[in-house]
């Protein structure tokens, strides 16, 4: 089944703590995103990449890593989360840039 | 500002007509979107209009889309409890990046 998988789905931590969301898609997609989703706000985009070692800045990245070693896989880093960082947090891949693209599940995250 | 703009609720009686509205601002954008976010789960796509129609029909689905205007609606014919979800607007911007509205919640009442 063609899917995008998200882990943890639910994650609860302290601030400065590292943590890392991890992402993996099986459908051969060249490009990945994240985005994070806070009411009222709809979805912003922390981080995105169009290929393996291709990786770029959204719109909110600050706080922020990622990575592209494998094409499958997309992880963020928050390398000392604060409380700022909770939010509703979603990967998604399409075929290339400006396609349609198919979401995780979400991963629910709060920074104490 | 938004790029994509909608309403943040909408309610409506179960077996009633639903309407989405949202606007958005660049009109490059060769397709439009809707996407449906039902709760503790991910957007999944609903469907989306060329952006050279007017409108598209999918079963209790009906998309209507003003270039002119920078309009774009979603109608649900015969709502049910099951279309209570967040749907969500979303245009391509000219770098070719996705922009969403803030969503829509609709509730739907029995």
């Amino acid at each position: 089944e063609a899917q995008v998988t998200q882990n943890p789905r639910y994650l609860i931590t302290v601030t400065g703590k590292k943590l890392t969301v991890t992402c993996s898609q099986n459908m051969n997609h060249e490009y990945m995103s994240w985005y994070r989703q806070d009411p009222g706000l709809g979805l912003r985009q922390i981080y995105y990449s169009m290929n393996v070692e291709v990786t770029d800045k959204g719109d909110v990245p600050e706080g922020y890593k990622v990575s592209r070693k494998e094409k499958r896989n997309f992880p963020l880093i928050l390398e000392s989360p604060s409380p700022n960082q909770t939010s509703l947090y979603f990967c998604a891949s399409s075929l290339y840039r400006g396609n349609i693209q198919y979401f995780g599940a979400g991963t629910r995250l709060s920074v104490l | 500002g938004e790029d994509v703009e909608q309403s943040l609720f909408l309610s409506v009686r179960e077996g009633d007509s639903s309407v989405i509205n949202c606007t958005y601002t660049d009109s490059s954008s060769t397709y439009l979107y809707w996407y449906k976010q039902e709760p503790g789960a991910g957007l999944q796509l609903l469907t989306y209009i060329f952006s050279n129609m007017d409108m598209k029909q999918d079963q209790r689905l009906t998309v209507l889309l003003n270039k002119k205007d920078k309009h774009l609606s979603l109608r649900i014919a015969d709502t049910q409890t099951g279309d209570s979800a967040i749907y969500f607007c979303a245009e391509i911007d000219n770098n070719n990046d996705m922009r969403f509205g803030a969503g829509t919640r609709l509730t739907v009442k029995p």
